[in-house]
């Protein structure tokens, strides 16, 4: 079946660390997107790629950085300058970038800094 | 820029109940599609229902169906019949014309607890 496969479920990263989160759509999908997720503050959008060797800041990108080889697969890597990063981390996809198409989301990960 | 408001943080309602979210937004478009997305204890976000803004009509899904208000910028979820199962996080979305990144714009969410 396509989907979403983000990896891994948990995470934990000391402070001064870079970590790395994975992305990978099997849905042949052009658009891929990264959210955070914190309480009470909805979904915010951090990076987003429309294709191929191109991507996107969203409003929240500082200390975040991306990148996009493979249309499969987009890793968000938190960097030791993001001074908040214990959230919950959504991947999602799209067909393309046409209004009427929603996203197709993967199962999270849940980043915490120790 | 586009916001989406969720004035509701928390909503409760009794099984078999009919239930109510809101959500409005604001835009200068005139062209965009709107989102219900729902997202259970398990955290995967599960997509409710859509509706196009040029579309009258209110879009329905099965127990799931819009008030859209175009004018007012409105766009409430009403959920009939309640079943434990649709206690969850509920998001509203707006999606923004491609010019943008065409990016969801997502709302604060509304936790919904379905009583037994």
């Amino acid at each position: 079946d396509g989907g979403i496969t983000q990896s891994p479920k948990y995470l934990f990263r000391k402070e001064g660390q870079n970590v790395t989160l994975s992305c990978e759509q099997n849905l042949n999908h052009d658009a891929m997107y990264w959210y955070r997720q914190d309480p009470g503050q909805g979904l915010r959008l951090i990076y987003y790629s429309q294709i191929v060797n191109d991507f996107q800041k969203g409003d929240i990108a500082e200390g975040y950085s991306v990148s996009r080889e493979k249309k499969e697969s987009f890793p968000l890597t938190v960097t030791s300058a993001q001074k908040n990063p214990t959230a919950f981390y959504l991947c999602a996809s799209s067909r393309g970038t046409g209004r009427d198409y929603g996203y197709t989301f993967g199962s999270g990960t849940r980043l915490t800094v120790v | 820029a586009q916001t989406v408001t969720q004035s509701q943080p928390e909503m409760s309602v009794q099984e078999a109940e009919t239930v109510t979210l809101s959500c409005t937004y604001d835009t200068s478009e005139s062209d965009y599609y709107l989102f219900w997305y729902k997202q259970p204890p398990s955290r995967q976000m599960i997509l409710v229902i859509r509706q196009e803004a040029y579309k009258q009509q209110n879009a329905t899904e099965n127990r799931f169906s819009v008030n859209f208000q175009k004018a007012a910028k409105s766009f409430s979820l009403k959920i009939s019949d309640s079943q434990l199962g649709d206690a969850a996080m509920y998001f509203c979305a707006y999606r923004t014309s491609e010019t943008s990144g065409s990016r969801l714009t997502f709302g604060e969410g509304t936790q919904l607890t379905v009583n037994p």
